[in-house]
């Protein structure tokens, strides 16, 4: 089967831009996740879906993140305006169930200069 | 409030010898407990994990973990390792109940000497 699919995979923008990715999960996933990976550290989540809705978003900046998921499939992650220290590796991924294994995407390398 | 701690952000080893990669984790509640590795540019991907039952998991690539309550700990270890294993390797938890959400460790980055 397909895996997650994100893109673009790299991305250099200057501060105070905005920028978007996007996601397309693994077919019939009903969970989908946005993590952020800071260099040196661990994933963070940021957002999780179930299916349309939001699970939690307890660790989304949302004065400059936002995140939507049209139709339970692809989503969408905004950073607007994108500031230094959101340079980072941005990660989807997607489960069957909240409970299952979380299948991961090759993730996106976002710089800001 | 969940956590993990992984005991060295580098480690070494010989081709042939024995990877340990040492992880502990604070819960509340019966945690479920995972092992990810992360090649260069590439994603996570899933070594093995322990929701119930068998406290010793097998995973693939030759990895286990036990799973041991009184310690706290989900060891990775993998009795030979071989160059391919170089790669940096992340620990889970997560609770086994609620939104199930995943709290990751800082990782461990392995390094195979030939």
């Amino acid at each position: 089967e397909a895996g997650v699919a994100q893109s673009p995979r790299y991305k250099i923008i200057e501060k105070r831009q905005s920028v978007a990715f996007w996601c397309n999960p693994i077919s019939g996933h009903a969970t989908l996740y946005w993590y952020q990976q800071i260099l040196g550290q661990g994933p963070k989540l940021l957002i999780q879906f179930q299916n349309n809705g939001v699970v939690d978003d307890s660790q989304l900046p949302k004065d400059r993140f936002s995140a939507e998921r049209l139709k339970g499939v692809d989503s969408t992650l905004k950073i607007q305006p994108a500031k230094l220290e959101d340079s980072a590796v941005y990660l989807c991924a997607s489960s069957s169930g909240v409970y299952n294994e979380q299948f991961f995407g090759p993730g996106t390398r976002l710089t800001v200069l | 409030a969940q956590s993990v701690t992984q005991l060295g952000s580098h480690v070494s080893v010989s081709e042939g010898a024995l990877v340990l990669l040492r992880c502990n984790y604070s819960s509340s509640v019966p945690p479920y407990l995972f092992w990810y590795v992360q090649y260069p540019n590439q994603g996570l991907q899933l070594l093995l994990k322990y929701t119930t039952g068998a406290t010793l998991v097998k995973g693939i690539n030759g990895f286990e973990a036990e799973f041991k309550k009184s310690e706290t700990s989900f060891h990775l270890t993998k009795p030979s390792a071989h160059m391919s294993d170089a790669a940096e390797y992340f620990c889970a938890v997560s609770e086994s109940s609620g939104t199930y959400k995943y709290i990751f460790g800082t990782g461990t980055r392995l390094k195979v000497l030939a």
